[in-house]
């Protein structure tokens, strides 16, 4: 059974850059895509993106300005990195291993924990 | 994008109880619907996929319907590990959005 495990800071100051890695344990990194979601308190939550085992990627456009997500699958991890935070970045960071089938309809499944990031100076 | 609302947004139940909660989405987005469930300090899981699939592994006790923009999930007879918030999901179209969670409480 794929595991998935956020890490990275807490605390990031306003305007700098928020990075977040996602790590995998067990299991085939080709078999998904990996994708991104946040959701701030009281929010629902938010796609943020989405990378390929090839490192093909693809964002949600309200964030692809200041998005970027890599993978190194050596590593068994993807990463996350937002540009030019505010307090609006605020929110609980999850990382997810993404299904789609061939109509492009997919799922998130599975999940990490989520990794709480409060950008605040 | 599309909306996807959910009713209600906290349901309060004692345990044998039923419970529905539905998903209304402002568009028709076909059955591309998925549901999760969210317990405090665990990972979101899905339980649902393609509006009425369930996953391996999950209760019969939980099942969905629904297609076009009206959708539904029942937990029949609902037990007290079944407390957690209720997410919808539609992926009809990038990006996918979701609901806004209904929470449901163990009396």
């Amino acid at each position: 059974q794929v595991q998935l495990q956020e890490s990275g800071p807490g605390l990031v100051k306003p305007s700098e850059t928020l990075s977040l890695i996602c790590s995998v344990s067990d299991g085939s990194m080709t078999s998904y895509s990996w994708s991104w979601i946040r959701q701030a308190a009281g929010k629902r939550p938010e796609w943020i993106g989405r990378v390929l085992s090839s490192g093909t990627t693809e964002y949600n456009p309200s964030l692809k300005s200041r998005v970027t997500i890599s993978i190194d699958t050596s590593k068994r991890q993807f990463s996350l990195s937002v540009t030019s935070v505010t307090a609006a970045d605020t929110a609980v960071y999850f990382c997810a291993g993404t299904f789609f089938d061939a109509e492009g309809v997919h799922w998130f499944d599975p999940w990490g924990r989520g990794i709480l990031v409060t950008v605040s100076s | 994008e599309i909306v996807l609302t959910q009713s209600p947004d906290f349901h309060s139940v004692t345990p044998t109880e039923k419970v529905t909660i539905t998903c209304r989405a402002s568009q028709n987005i076909g059955d591309h619907l998925n549901w999760y469930q969210h317990k405090p300090d665990q990972s979101p899981k899905l339980l649902i996929r393609y509006a009425s699939e369930s996953l391996s592994g999950v209760p019969s006790r939980f099942s969905a319907s629904g297609s076009g923009t009206e959708f539904s999930l029942t937990i029949n007879s609902l037990e007290a590990e079944d407390g957690a918030t209720y997410y919808c999901h539609q992926t009809s179209t990038l990006p996918g959005t979701f609901g806004q969670g209904t929470k449901v409480e163990i009396k």
